[in-house]
């Protein structure tokens, strides 16, 4: 079975931080994505990963960076944190090839950036 | 770009009520449909998906979706929920042409009352 594993499952920050949330997946699955859940919004993407040392921007990245140095990890950073970014954040992993497979997901992290 | 929508924010049935939850989406091309479900405190689980054949496709726990074509629409129903049923459900749709990619809808939470 997929396990996708992110570090932390609250997370409480201050605004002007630089943070660091870290998502590992277990299945050697190329595809990884960070989303963020808010209420009555759904799940909006913010970078997605083919492939270490590949990434693309989602929907919103503003404000946020990622890091695939390694397959398994992919980081998302928030670089100077701001109160907006007060969410819960998933990642998520899939096997390449054809576009129906399924996205595993994380626990998320809810993060509070005061 | 494609678009989402769940017509139904919250939605509360008692037990054995029949349930249908709404999901539209805005592309024309072919597409491939999923329906994504989140109980309290747990990450996001596949409930069924559907890509290609019949267009009314079962999945786990008794859901099933039809898939309209014509309606560009992907339902979600059950006959007769049950109280372990109270969650959040997540509408997702990914385009052929946008890799692996999925784009949510709002999400509706359901509660069924015992």
């Amino acid at each position: 079975d997929v396990k996708v594993t992110q570090s932390s499952r609250y997370l409480v920050k201050r605004t002007g931080e630089k943070v660091f949330l870290e998502c590992v997946q277990d299945m050697d699955h190329e595809n990884m994505f960070w989303y963020r859940q808010d209420p009555g919004l759904g799940l909006r993407l913010i970078y997605f990963s083919y492939d270490v040392k590949m990434k693309e921007k989602g929907d919103i990245p503003e404000g946020y960076s990622v890091s695939r140095e390694k397959k398994e990890r992919f980081s998302l950073i928030l670089e100077s944190a701001s109160t907006n970014q007060t969410s819960m954040y998933l990642c998520a992993s899939s096997s390449p090839g054809q576009p129906n497979q399924p996205q595993h997901f994380g626990d998320g992290t809810r993060l509070s950036i005061l | 770009a494609q678009s989402v929508s769940q017509h139904n924010h919250h939605v509360i049935l008692s037990e054995a009520a029949s349930l249908e939850l709404g999901c539209n989406y805005s592309y024309g091309g072919t597409v491939n449909l999923f329906w994504y479900v989140q109980y309290p405190g747990q990450h996001l689980q596949l409930l069924l998906k559907y890509f290609s054949g019949d267009p009314l496709v079962k999945g786990i726990k008794g859901f099933e979706a039809e898939f309209i074509k014509s309606k560009f629409s992907f339902n979600l129903r059950k006959p007769s929920v049950q109280w372990s049923d109270t969650a959040e459900y997540f509408c997702a749709v990914n385009a052929n042409n946008a890799g692996n990619m999925l784009t949510f809808g709002g999400g509706t939470r359901l509660m069924v009352k015992p």
